[in-house]
This record gives structure tokens, sequence and C-alpha cells, in this order.
């Protein structure tokens, strides 16, 4: 079974600030990982995407995660945060040729200016 | 182009009403999905489609209805709804088969009251 934890159901950080949003799977197999933001009243935007190959991983807006598989984890990070970079983050996982995608409860970014 | 198109954005309907909610995407992807998401929460699937076929569905009560007339469009069709069923409805696309990154392409989500 493929399940995702998202540490921290709310994270504040200053403008300027380093953001750190954590993500813990759960798989039996080698997984597909996500990241997703969604800004309110959008849709889901693809941050980033691990599937295989190399382990960093660079996404939009500057944000990069690191898929590490020892400790199953795939944590988001952003060097310095912007007030546009205030939203609701989900990570996702998913297997090779699956159609589902097992999301993580979300995790708030406040930026304070 | 990753663009995924629904229409309406917002949709206010009586418990006794009839309405369809529209998806449509043109980047040739073969899977199609709707969620449902409520406040503050995860999307939740309701339906999969696979090649124009159902392929998934979470065990969703049957005043939902989809529908897939071809691999560009997939509707849901509403009626009798509760006012429990008010959330935002979420569609999505990936490519979809065996040795395709299962990435998921959303669209902008309908807005659904029901009074």
């Amino acid at each position: 079974a493929q399940s995702v934890t998202q540490l921290g159901s709310h994270v504040s950080v200053s403008e300027g600030a380093l953001v750190l949003l954590r993500c813990n799977y759960s798989s039996s197999v080698p997984p597909y990982l996500f990241w997703y933001v969604q800004y309110p009243n959008q849709g889901l935007q693809l941050l980033l995407k691990y599937t295989t190959g190399a382990t960093l991983v660079k996404g939009i807006n500057g944000f990069e995660a690191e898929f590490k598989k020892s400790e199953t984890s795939f944590h988001l990070t952003k060097p310095s945060a912007h007030m546009s970079d205030a939203a609701e983050y989900f990570c996702a996982v998913s297997d090779t040729g699956a159609n589902n995608l097992f999301f993580g409860t979300g995790t708030r970014l406040t930026v304070i200016p | 182009d990753t663009e995924v198109t629904q229409t309406p954005k917002h949709l206010v309907m009586g418990m006794t009403n009839k309405k369809s909610l529209k998806c449509e995407q043109h980047m040739g992807h073969r899977a199609m999905y709707w969620y449902k998401q409520k406040a503050k929460k995860p999307p939740e699937l309701m339906f999969v489609y696979s090649y124009e076929k159902l392929s998934i569905n979470e065990s969703v009560p049957s005043r939902f209805s989809p529908e897939c007339p071809n691999s560009s469009l997939l509707n849901l069709h509403l009626h009798a709804l509760q006012p429990e069923d008010s959330a935002l409805y979420l569609c999505a696309s990936s490519q979809g088969g065996q040795g395709y990154s299962p990435e998921q392409y959303f669209g902008p989500g309908t807005r659904l009251t029901v009074t």
C-alpha cells in the first residue's frame, strides 16, 4: 500500500527565509513522487516530479526536492521565500503504470512580510 | 500545452436540479479523472477513465454520473445532490498506460454549491 505523510499542516516563514516542507512516503515498490501547489480557489499545479535518475529534482518557481530512499523522504525546499509562494502544497506518490495518485494531507505555507 | 479546461467555473444548484460539469484536454492524454475537494483537504478521487473506459469508481453515489464521450472530453452529470456535495470539483488528465510517468494535470475546478 502507498501513502504519504506531510509533517506540519501549517508552516510560516519570513519573506526571504528558507522554505522546507516535509514529505515522507510509504511504498512497496520504487515510487514516483510529486509536489503540487494550489492557490486559493484554483486547481493543482505540478511543481516537480521524481521518476528515476537524479535524486535532486528542480521544479518551477525556484523549488527543488531531494529523493532520499534511505529516509523514504521527498522534502520540498526553496532558498528564499517570496510572498507569492503562499499557498497549499500537496505531496503525492504513485506507482509505475498506475492511474492513481495518493495525496498527503497538505501543508499551508504562509509567508510573513 | 498542459492545459485542462473546466466549465462552468461556479455552479449553484438546488437539490432537485440536473446539471453537468465539463472538462476538456488537448494533450493527447488517455486517462482522465474526477476529484472532489472539500476545504482544507486533499482531493478525493471519484472516477478514472482510461482509454475512454471507466476503470475506477471510488464508491461514488449514483447521483454522480460520469461520461467520457471521447478521449478529450469528460463530463460529470449531477442529479438530486445533497448540500454536503458542495465542494470544488477538479478534473485532471495524464498520459495513461504502462510505462508512462503518471503525473496528472489539473483543471481550475468548478466550485459547486448545492442549496
